[in-house]
C-alpha cells in the first residue's frame, strides 16, 4: 500500500519560533490534508490542498501541495504554547470508485517551550 | 452541534469478549469510517462506508465488522476481542469537497480507548 513518511517525528521549539514539517510519499496523491490532534481528542482538520502547487494559509499556518504530487509541507509561524500537539499529514488518491480512503503519516509531535 | 459522537469513551474487555463501539453523526454526511491509532503508527483505516447499506474494508479489517443501516450510525463490532486490539478507535465522517466528488475525513469523534486484557 501507499506509504507516507512524515518528518520530523518530534520537535522542541521556543515560543515565537517558526516550525516546518513535511510529508513525502512513494506515490502520487490528488489531495493532501493536515490535521492537528490535542491530547485525548480526535484529529481536527487544519488545511486541505486539492491541486499540485497549491499554497494555502489558515492564520499562522501555511501548507503547500508539492508539484510532483508526492509531497506536502506545513509551516507554523510565530509559534505559541497552544500549538502543542501532534500534527498529521494525510494523502488521498482517487482510484476508480475508491476515492475516499486516506493514508496518514505517523505524526509530528510538537512541543513549544514558553 | 454534536458533530461525531462516539461511545463509550473508555472500555476494558477480557480476551474473547465481544462488544460494539458506537458512532453517530448529525451532519447528514454520506461517508463514515473507522480508524485505529496506535503509538508510532498513525491512523490506520479499519472499515469505511460511502452510504447507508454500503461498507468496505480498509487497511486493517480483520477482527472487526461494520454495518450501515442508517446515514447517521456506523457501529464497529469486535467479534472476539484480542490484546492486539488494544488501541484508540476513531470514527470520522466526511462530505464531498469543492474538488468535486472527492471526500475528506473532515470530522473526527473524540475516540474510544479500548483495553483488552
Amino acid at each position: 500500500g501507499q506509504q507516507l513518511n512524515q518528518s520530523p517525528q518530534s520537535m522542541f521549539i521556543q515560543e515565537g519560533e517558526d516550525v516546518s514539517m513535511n510529508c513525502t510519499s512513494s506515490s502520487i496523491f490528488n489531495t493532501w490534508l493536515w490535521y492537528k490532534q490535542d491530547p485525548g481528542e480526535g484529529p481536527v482538520l487544519l488545511i486541505a490542498l486539492y491541486k499540485a502547487g497549491e499554497l494555502t494559509s489558515n492564520g499562522r499556518l501555511t501548507a503547500q501541495f508539492g508539484i510532483t504530487r508526492k509531497d506536502s509541507f506545513l509551516n507554523i509561524s510565530a509559534s505559541i504554547p497552544s500549538d502543542v500537539g501532534i500534527y498529521f499529514c494525510a494523502g488521498q488518491l482517487r482510484s476508480g470508485g475508491s476515492n475516499y480512503k486516506l493514508t496518514f503519516g505517523k505524526g509530528t509531535l510538537l512541543t513549544v517551550n514558553p | 452541534n454534536a458533530g461525531v459522537t462516539q461511545t463509550p469513551k473508555f472500555q476494558v474487555l477480557k480476551t474473547g469478549q465481544s462488544m460494539t463501539l458506537q458512532c453517530a453523526q448529525d451532519m447528514n454526511h454520506e461517508y463514515m469510517s473507522w480508524y485505529r491509532q496506535d503509538p508510532g503508527m498513525g491512523l490506520r483505516l479499519i472499515h469505511y462506508s460511502v452510504g447507508a447499506g454500503i461498507t468496505d474494508q480498509g487497511e486493517v479489517p480483520n477482527g472487526y465488522n461494520v454495518s450501515r443501516s442508517t446515514t447517521e450510525d456506523f457501529p464497529l463490532r469486535l467479534l472476539s476481542a484480542a490484546p492486539s486490539q488494544t488501541s484508540v478507535y476513531f470514527c470520522a465522517s466526511s462530505y464531498k469537497n469543492r474538488a468535486g466528488g472527492w471526500n475528506t475525513e473532515a470530522f473526527f469523534g473524540q475516540g474510544t480507548r479500548l483495553t483488552v486484557v
